[in-house]
Order: structure tokens, then sequence, then C-alpha cells
């Protein structure tokens, strides 16, 4: 069981550019959200999934897109990279019912230049 | 004003120490109070949780909440190095049929040895 999984670690982008922030979970939960974490902020909600083809917006959605194709994958897209988006992004599941328990990813360090 | 508050800190004490960490909260609609632990470039897991009001304790944790004056606490008593990292409080309410989960900014924590 790898639980969440993210790749890559980490990614240095030049200003303009896109990608893609891959996350996986073996688990089969319904939910799973992408968080960016910025010191004095917390974990700030960008984007979550409550099952396979249906995304919402989080508190900070701008500049990021997502998609949800099956129940294992939930890919964080950065439309053109700013500076503002540098920061530590973490990918989440949890079963539709759990009101408590929260799995996260290792994380993936982002530096925009 | 945000939902949940929590001083990011840093806070730093002597090994053995009893260390004290707090969060307030505005939304009475918050039934479900957890803590959790997440250690230097890792993702947060969750440390321990209680439902509704009162306390809970898991060997040298301690979780309280006080739902009157909307403040939780988490109590580490005989605190170890290994008990350095940062701590998120978080919170969940049901809203419109799914649950909605909510952290706080956490609190870096370092134990002296």
């Amino acid at each position: 069981n790898a639980g969440v999984t993210q790749t890559p670690k980490f990614q240095v982008l030049k200003t303009g550019q896109s990608m893609t922030l891959q996350c996986a979970q073996d688990m089969n939960h319904e939910y799973m959200s992408w968080y960016r974490q910025d010191p004095g902020m917390g974990l700030r909600l960008i984007h979550y999934s409550v099952g396979a083809g249906i995304t919402d917006q989080g508190e900070v959605p701008n500049g990021y897109n997502v998609s949800r194709s099956t129940t294992e994958d939930f890919p964080l897209r950065l439309l053109s990279a700013a500076p503002s988006q540098t920061s530590v992004y973490f990918c989440a599941s949890r079963h539709r019912d759990s009101a408590y328990e929260q799995y996260f990813g290792p994380g993936t360090r982002l530096t925009v230049t | 004003q945000k939902e949940v508050e929590q001083d990011p800190g840093p806070l730093s004490v002597p090994e053995g120490a009893i260390v004290s960490l707090n969060c307030t909260y505005s939304n009475s609609a918050f039934q479900y109070f957890m803590w959790y632990r997440q250690y230097s470039r890792k993702g947060p897991e969750l440390l321990m949780y209680t439902y509704s009001s009162g306390n809970k304790e898991d060997g040298r944790f301690t979780a309280q909440v006080d739902k009157s004056s909307k403040y939780i606490s988490l109590f580490i008593r005989d605190s170890q190095p290994s008990d350095s990292a940062t701590y998120l409080c978080a919170m969940s309410a049901a809203i419109q049929g799914a649950q909605k989960l909510v952290f706080g900014q956490g609190t870096r924590l370092t134990i002296n040895p």
C-alpha cells in the first residue's frame, strides 16, 4: 500500500512555463484534494474532487486546473507559472465518509523564477 | 477573519517541558477537531482527533476541546526532541452533505535536548 504518491519531488520553472504535478492514491478514496503550503499561511485548498469526473474549486484556484478521469489519479496543472506560485504543494485523499482522517502525499517543492 | 486561527510560533522549549498548542475557531458547525503533525519536508499526518467537546488522551498527548469558547488545545507532556515538528489543528463540519475540512496555519515546535 503506497498511500498517496506525488511526482516530482522538486521542480524549478521559469515564469510562463506550464507543468503538471502528478498525484496518485491506491486506497480507493473518493475524495482527493490539492493544497499549497506557504509560510504563515498554512494549508490552502486549491481544487478538490469528490469522485471521478467531478471537480470543484477551493480557496485559491486561480492559475491552476485539475481533472479526475480515474479514482486513483488527480493531476494539477499550472497553466502559466508565476513567481507567486512558488510553494510546496500537497495532494491528499480521504474516504467520502471520513470526517477527520485525510492522507497526505510527501509534497512537491516548486520554485518559479 | 479566518475560520481557524493558530499562532504560527515558532515555539522552542527544553526537553521534558509541557507544551501547550492552541487554536480558536469561529464556525460553531465544526464537530470533529484534529491535530496533524508535520515533520520537516514531509506531508502532515493525523496525530489525534476528538469528536465534539471534551478531552482525549493518547500517551503523552492530550487533546482538549471547549466548544463554548471555540477553543482547542493540544498538550504534550515530557516533550522529546522527536516531537519537534509543525503541528496543525484542523476541524471539520458537514456542509450540504459533504465534510468540509479547514486547517489552521500550523505552529512550528522545537524541543531542545
